[in-house]
């Protein structure tokens, strides 16, 4: 099993609606959770960062983490066509040194 | 800071010939990764360095790969002899690090492109 699990679609939605990328994973050790997002040809960026458990909001962007059922989230609002790209979650605990441990990614197009 | 650079971008060889990728991470972090992409895989760690040293290799998918970091501004990954199998799009990134973490993100070059015919 992989440490970390995504679901790699792909997704495609009109422009407007809520989208929502999932992860889940299984190293109860895990403690920052990221959002990175890369475009066609591009470096992963980073996007969304959430410590432990909880929601942080960035304006369209809203990211979720559930410790307990070990299920991370990440919702897009009013979805634009330059949302279109790859999502990929990323994790890490504190006592793993540096290393990410990083889902496969999710293919999201945004039709206009 | 221009960031993460890698070369080349684009990388076309002929089976069993050596290919050296290149990369130098942003200054001052502490820790440097290398991933591999597929569509397949998704995007797989190589190899980790902290302060120049070696971390965890336990991903570098045979001998063929290796991997260093002579100086805390540059690291190479080879893979002699290439093999058709091993095209990817290949990115290095880097971490400021430090223990406890203090910041967690990681930043990504451009990636290399490899192809191997």
């Amino acid at each position: 099993q992989k440490e970390v699990e995504q679901d790699p679609g792909p997704l495609s939605v009109p422009e407007g609606a809520i989208v929502s990328l999932n992860c889940t994973y299984s190293n109860s050790a895990f403690q920052y959770f990221m959002w990175y997002r890369q475009y066609s040809r591009k470096g992963p960026e980073l996007l969304m960062y959430t410590y432990s458990s909880g929601n942080k909001e960035d304006g369209r962007f809203t990211a979720q983490v559930d410790k307990s059922s070990k299920y991370i989230s990440l919702f897009i609002r009013d979805s634009q066509p330059s949302d279109s790209a790859t999502y990929l979650c990323a994790m890490r605990a504190s006592n793993t040194g540096n290393q990410f441990y990083f889902g496969t990614g999710t293919s999201l197009t945004v039709i206009p | 800071d221009a960031g993460v650079i890698q070369s080349p971008r684009h990388e076309v060889t002929e089976m069993g010939q050596e290919v050296t990728l290149r990369c130098k991470p942003i200054s001052g972090h502490n820790s440097l990764f290398w991933y591999r992409q597929t569509m397949m895989r998704g995007l797989e760690l190589l190899i980790y360095f902290n302060n120049n040293v070696p971390i965890d290799d336990s991903g570098m998918p045979e001998d063929r790969f290796s991997a260093k970091m002579p100086n805390a501004s540059f690291s190479t990954l080879k893979i002699q002899p290439s093999e058709p199998r091993d095209s990817a799009v290949y990115f290095c990134a880097s971490s400021p690090g430090g223990f406890p973490i203090r910041n967690t993100e990681a930043f990504f070059g451009q990636g290399t492109r490899l192809t191997v015919v």
